[in-house]
């Protein structure tokens, strides 16, 4: 069974601090694992889209990596406006459902 | 800027009426979308996938006569809640993956029903 799981569940952070965010996953034939942002009341906004280990993406203080078993969310120097939740989710098989993952709530303090 | 669009963006009802969401791709065509539910601090729960030209393809456990699903174009899909509850009350965002050279998933801004 398709399967994505997220750590830690929630992360406090002092503005400048660098981390990562896991999202582990199981699928049979991955066909792209995705990250997304999500702030309270709003819809999900896309960030990454990650085919294959070793592919890296990168968009301001974020960074997306892919192996072949996790997939890592790196932040660095984040500041207040980062704070929201993480989501993961993968797309494998022969459908174009997402399966997610929990998701990390990120708090970055000032 | 959005590509995908939802209307209303929170409506509330009295029990027993019936609320109709609609989700548009905005700058692209979807065959098919994807309506999810979110409850307070979860992540989200596919509900069902529209098809444009054909019948909806609901999750376990999701009643197909109480979420009505139309994909009534290649830009628009509606999910009409039937005979709410409060129980029904929760956030209901829909997607739309738009395919080229890669693959992406977007989402709507999301629509927050309450159900008094």
């Amino acid at each position: 069974e398709d399967q994505v799981t997220q750590s830690p569940e929630a992360l406090r952070l002092q503005e400048g601090e660098s981390s990562s965010l896991n999202c582990s996953y199981t699928v049979s034939g991955l066909r792209g694992l995705f990250w997304y942002r999500q702030d309270p009341g709003k819809g999900p906004e896309f960030l990454f889209t990650l085919y294959s280990a070793g592919e890296e993406k990168e968009k301001e203080r974020l960074k997306a990596t892919l192996t072949k078993k996790e997939s890592f969310l790196h932040i660095t120097a984040p500041k207040p406006e980062d704070s929201a939740t993480y989501l993961c989710a993968v797309r494998g098989g022969a459908t174009n459902k997402l399966i997610f993952g929990t998701g990390t709530l990120l708090a970055v303090q000032p | 800027g959005a590509v995908v669009s939802q209307h209303p963006s929170w409506v509330i009802c009295k029990s027993g009426t019936s609320v109709k969401i609609e989700c548009r791709s905005l700058d692209f065509q979807a065959t098919t979308m994807f309506w999810y539910r979110q409850f307070p601090k979860q992540s989200l729960m596919l509900m069902a996938t529209s098809n444009e030209g054909s019948k909806a393809t609901y999750e376990q456990g999701v009643e197909k006569d109480k979420f009505l699903i139309n994909h009534a174009s290649l830009t628009l899909s509606t999910l009409t809640v039937t005979s709410a509850h409060p129980e029904d009350s929760s956030f209901y965002i829909c997607s739309a993956p738009r395919q080229g050279a890669t693959y992406e998933q977007y989402f709507g801004p999301g629509t927050r029903l309450t159900v008094t």
